[in-house]
């Protein structure tokens, strides 16, 4: 039974170039959660996601960064135009239902922007 | 509103104990308690709902006071491999997303 799959593992862009951050979610969970990690700090809140549908995206910065969740295929985040402010590490987790279940979180990516 | 984890970090010998705290400004609805060891994905201890009930295994276990608005980890007789960072996150209503704490960096020596 697979857990939450991430990749990639690390990822180093250069200013102004495009990340794509993606997250295959457990079987059989249709929920999932972006988390941003600085070091030292804790986990960050960005979006969470249905199959097609964001259902809240309080968290994500309003420019450059957008999320999506296809019918078929991982959930992607993605980051435009990176600044060096963008390097973290990136989470996802995903869950059966909505956040009262717990979270399987994926082993991140930790992006560097040089 | 982030809720605030103390203390920020400890340090432990094997077989003592340790509480560690989350409080929070607002009312809760449930708490999640997380453990990351450095590098790895953060893994999922328990959740707590509303009620004021207790949880967990035998060793490690938590306290949910709806009142006083916090939880309280209890961590029983550590071993090496408790060691790592612990995270609260809390929900303010059922469709709210988890708001977690800084963190408490635990580390148990021999």
């Amino acid at each position: 039974n697979a857990g939450v799959m991430q990749n990639p593992r690390h990822l180093v862009r250069r200013r102004g170039q495009e990340a794509r951050l993606r997250c295959s979610p457990m079987k059989g969970h249709s929920h999932v959660y972006w988390y941003r990690q600085l070091p030292e700090e804790g986990l960050k809140f960005m979006v969470y996601l249905q199959k097609e549908n964001i259902i809240d995206e309080s968290g994500m910065p309003k420019e450059r960064f957008s999320a999506e969740f296809p019918k078929e295929g991982p959930s992607i985040l993605r980051i435009q135009q990176v600044v060096r402010g963008d390097s973290a590490a990136y989470f996802c987790a995903s869950s059966p239902d909505r956040t009262s279940y717990e979270q399987y979180f994926g082993p991140g990516t930790r992006l560097t922007v040089t | 509103q982030q809720p605030v984890q103390s203390p920020q970090a400890v340090i432990l010998r094997e077989g003592e104990d340790a509480v560690i705290n989350c409080s929070s400004s607002k009312a809760l609805y449930s708490v999640h308690w997380y453990r990351q060891k450095h590098g790895e994905a953060p893994v999922f201890l328990m959740i707590l709902l509303k009620g004021g009930e207790q949880k967990g295994h035998e060793k490690i276990s938590a306290s949910f006071n709806e009142k006083k608005q916090q939880s309280s980890l209890y961590l029983t007789a550590s071993q090496l491999s408790y060691s790592g960072t612990y995270f609260c996150g809390t929900e303010h209503s059922g469709n709210t997303p988890l708001v977690f704490g800084k963190g408490t960096r635990l580390s148990v020596i021999a």
